[in-house]
Order: structure tokens, then sequence, then C-alpha cells
């Protein structure tokens, strides 16, 4: 039963670098990809990106500038960071395991990270 | 403006049926499978419905999903108190983003 527990800072000022890290407990690492999906206070879920064990990413078109997710396999542990913040980013932002059927065509994200609320203001 | 389609908001009374749709495109929904996420107030979303229709281990058979064409359906029978939550459909997008929808707050009455 795989679970995940994140941390980071929950304030941050404009211009600076988000960084927020999940570990994964309980389950294999390797043969899934991991997740950063963020929702803004009263809105809608927004996915950022992921990461598989081996270190192979893909980021949200919207965000791939300021965005890079990286992945520490001695400890089953992947990090976001996000650049030069706005007040636009501040969100709760989860961590989840992205489940991926062998064709491809089936995913979905199963379990997910407690949530970690970041604020950005000056 | 999310990418996949929500009513803001649905409502019922204990016992009802309610069904919450999702419109997407040919891109995500048209050519991919749909999962459903129900968010309880306060807490992390969960799995509800993966692969447009099936259910993972422990959520009640209340629940059912189908697809058809570019939009998707969440059924809920026999509404129960503690189905008060927002729910979320998404589906992977053909240009290699997974998308949600805005997301649908249901009220029970």
């Amino acid at each position: 039963q795989v679970q995940l527990q994140q941390w980071g800072a929950g304030l941050l000022k404009p211009s600076e670098t988000l960084s927020l890290t999940c570990a994964v407990y309980g389950g294999s690492f390797s043969g899934y990809y991991w997740s950063w999906i963020r929702q803004p206070p009263g809105k809608g879920l927004e996915w950022i990106g992921e990461i598989n064990h081996s270190g192979s990413t893909n980021y949200n078109p919207s965000l791939k500038s300021r965005v890079t997710i990286s992945v520490d396999t001695s400890k089953n542990q992947f990090s976001l960071n996000l650049s030069s913040v706005t007040a636009a980013d501040t969100a709760v932002y989860y961590c989840a395991s992205e489940y991926s059927s062998s064709s491809g065509l089936e995913n979905w994200f199963d379990p997910w990270g407690q949530g970690t609320l970041v604020s950005v203001s000056s | 403006q999310s990418v996949l389609t929500q009513p803001p908001s649905a409502s019922g009374t204990p016992g009802q049926r309610v069904t919450i749709s999702c419109s997407g495109s040919s891109s995500n929904i048209g050519s991919n499978t749909v999962n459903w996420y129900q968010q309880l107030p306060g807490t992390a979303p969960k799995l509800l419905i993966y692969s447009n229709n099936q259910r993972p281990s422990g959520v009640p058979d209340r629940f059912s999903g189908s697809k058809s064409g570019t939009s998707a359906s969440l059924a809920i029978s026999g509404l129960q108190s503690e189905d008060e939550a927002d729910y979320y459909c998404a589906a992977w997008d053909d240009s290699l983003k997974r998308v949600f929808g805005g997301g649908t707050k249901l009220t029970v009455l």
C-alpha cells in the first residue's frame, strides 16, 4: 500500500523559488510516474508535471519554463522546484502516484499526498 | 478556464440519483480514458472511478462512470450525506498533458 508524505516551505515572497519534496513509502518506486498537481484556493486542479525513476520528465506546457522536477531513487523521493513565483502560484500543492497501463492509454492518479499550502506574499 | 467542462454545482436529496457531466474534445476524452476524483472538504482528492467505469477497491457500487464520444458522466445512486464533496473529471490530453475539469460541488439537501 503506497503512501506519500510531502513537505516544504509554506510561505514565499514574490520571485523566490518554491521547493517541495514527496517521499514514497510502502511500495515500488520504479515502474510508476510521480506527479505534482496544484489547487489554488477555491479553484480546480492543475497538473504541473511528472517524473519516473529514471528521471524522465513531462511538464505542463504552461509552466514548463519555471518547473523542475527531480528524483532521488536512493531515498524514494521526488521534488518540485518552481522558480520566480508570484501570487498566482499560491495554492495547495499535491504529490501523487500515476499509474499508467502498458498501452499508455489508461492513466490515473492514486494515491495522493496530504497537500501543502504554499502562499506567495510580499 | 479548465480544459474539461463540468457544471459548477449539483444537488440532490438522500436516496436520489445524481449525475455529473464532463465535456471535452477529440484530443482528450475522445481518444483517452476518463477518471473521476472525489475531494471531501479539507482533504486531498481520492480516486473514485478510473478507465471510464472502473471502481477501485473500497468504492461503493453506488458510484458509476460512463463515457460516450467526447463526454463522460459520473452517476451517484442512493445519495448519502457523506457524498457531499467536490468531484473532478480528468483525462490525458494528446498534448502530453493531464487535464482536469473545473470541479462540481455536490450538495446533499
